[in-house]
């Protein structure tokens, strides 16, 4: 089982480019979010979609757009990068959520110069 | 609105010293679960526990122990004669039933370093 998949691993970006983190999950769950772990700061949520075709916001969404035209994907886009979205983003999902666990992808290293 | 706070930054333990990661969490739901990931120096969090807020037992798992104190909302994590590969950071979560917040919340995590 693949699990969640997150692609690139790592990525360089300069200021005012924009692009798009893969992530993508074959376990059919409902539940998918994103967050960002930055140094002492824990895991942040960007945004969290609870099934295809529905997303919300989370604690950190400003400079990120995300959709979910599928269950099974839930990229995340930079629109403009700035040097303060350095950071390392994971995906997660789950078959639902409050009492589910959550699994994570490996997460994508960004750094934004 | 719910809230997991992990007071201790960084710990750091000789081998085969015990140790307890504390979890201290606040919820007005009744019905919430509580959570352990960890995340070891690759990265990538695996769960290692859930409990629901009915069971207050205690668990054991090998050196793992976790004990859960709504007294206190408190859900502690104690490694017993820890070793290298302990070395990780561990994240408690907590994420209440649908109609409160469901949407699991992480605390800053505590990062354990054990040495040789």
């Amino acid at each position: 089982n693949a699990g969640v998949t997150q692609t690139p691993k790592f990525q360089v970006l300069k200021t005012g480019q924009s692009m798009t983190l893969q992530c993508a999950q074959d376990m059919n769950h409902e539940y998918m979010s994103w967050y960002r772990q930055d140094p002492g700061m824990g895991l942040r949520l960007i945004h969290y979609s609870v099934g295809a075709g529905i997303t919300d916001q989370g604690e950190v969404p400003n400079g990120y757009n995300v959709s979910r035209s599928t269950t099974e994907d839930f990229p995340l886009r930079l629109l403009s990068a700035a040097p303060s979205q350095t950071s390392v983003y994971f995906c997660a999902s789950s078959q639902t959520v409050a009492k589910n666990i959550q699994y994570f992808g490996a997460g994508t290293r960004l750094s934004v110069l | 609105a719910q809230k997991v706070t992990q007071a201790q930054t960084e710990i750091s333990v000789v081998e085969k010293e015990d140790v307890t990661l504390d979890c201290v969490y606040e919820t007005r739901d009744t019905t919430y679960y509580l959570f352990w990931y960890k995340q070891p120096p690759s990265g990538e969090l695996v769960f290692l526990i859930r409990r629901n807020s009915f069971d207050e037992q205690n668990e054991i798992s090998g050196r793992y122990s976790w004990n859960f104190q709504k007294s206190t909302s408190s859900f502690n994590f104690t490694i017993t004669a820890s070793q290298v590969v302990d070395s990780a950071v561990y994240f408690c979560a907590l994420s209440e039933e649908p109609g409160g917040s469901y949407i699991p919340t992480f605390g800053r995590g505590t990062s354990l370093i054990v040495h040789p």
